[in-house]
């Protein structure tokens, strides 16, 4: 079946540094993809998503490239804060039920 | 703007013990979902409601019920709880099950079996 695999953290930065973390999929479709964040205590929400092969999606200074031909998705952000820190799931649909393959998260910690 | 609402926040069973986690969306969503987050295994699918009186199997459904009675209410039900079901759970809404459309998750239910 469908899945998403994702770089292991956690990933410790300091602030202004630049961010990449990694994500592969597996599936047989054309999913679309999507990045959510998970700030402390809080639940998941979008950060950002891609429909199609080539798509850029951005969202407060991240972006991911859907990369069809690598089958990636990774997430970058050219100078990191401190509010940042949080846990980041790469996602992908498998169906047009709108559930959510998700991958096993990536804590990022910012620290000053 | 509640958004997503679950209730509790917080809950500690007894092995066997059942229990039923509510969530509550103000959006008019028609879909709404339920995961499990565990470390290193990211959110897995439980159950799933595309519509008022529909339910339908996830991933990892053993162990667990589900309601869908009225449209912004969406029930997980444990009836023995058992170690293997500490978790947090999230509850999800979608306007529609499209590829690419948003959901919008709850603050989670943390629940723990001892």
């Amino acid at each position: 079946g469908d899945s998403v695999t994702q770089m292991e953290g956690p990933v410790t930065l300091s602030e202004e540094a630049f961010l990449t973390i990694n994500c592969t999929y597996t599936a047989t479709g054309y999913p679309s993809l999507f990045w959510y964040v998970q700030y402390p205590g809080e639940g998941l929400q979008l950060l950002l998503k891609a429909t199609k092969a080539d798509d850029k999606g951005s969202n407060k200074g991240f972006e991911a490239t859907y990369r069809k031909e690598t089958t990636s998705f990774h997430l970058e952000k050219g100078s990191v804060q401190v509010s940042d820190s949080a846990v980041y799931f790469c996602a992908l649909t498998p169906d047009s039920w709108g559930k959510l393959q998700f991958g096993a998260g990536t804590q990022v910690v910012v620290t000053p | 703007n509640a958004g997503v609402t679950q209730t509790p926040k917080f809950r500690v069973l007894k092995t066997g013990q059942s229990m039923t986690l509510l969530c509550a969306q103000d959006m008019n969503h028609e879909y709404m979902y339920w995961y499990r987050q565990d470390p290193g295994m990211g959110l897995r699918l439980i159950h799933y409601s595309v519509g008022e009186g529909t339910t339908a199997k996830g991933e990892v459904p053993d162990g667990y019920n589900v309601s869908r009675l009225k449209k912004q209410n969406f029930l997980l039900g444990l009836e023995s709880a058992a170690p293997s079901q500490t978790s947090v759970y999230f509850c999800a809404s979608s306007p529609d099950g499209g590829w690419s459309t948003e959901a919008f998750f709850g603050q989670g239910t943390r629940l723990t079996v001892v």
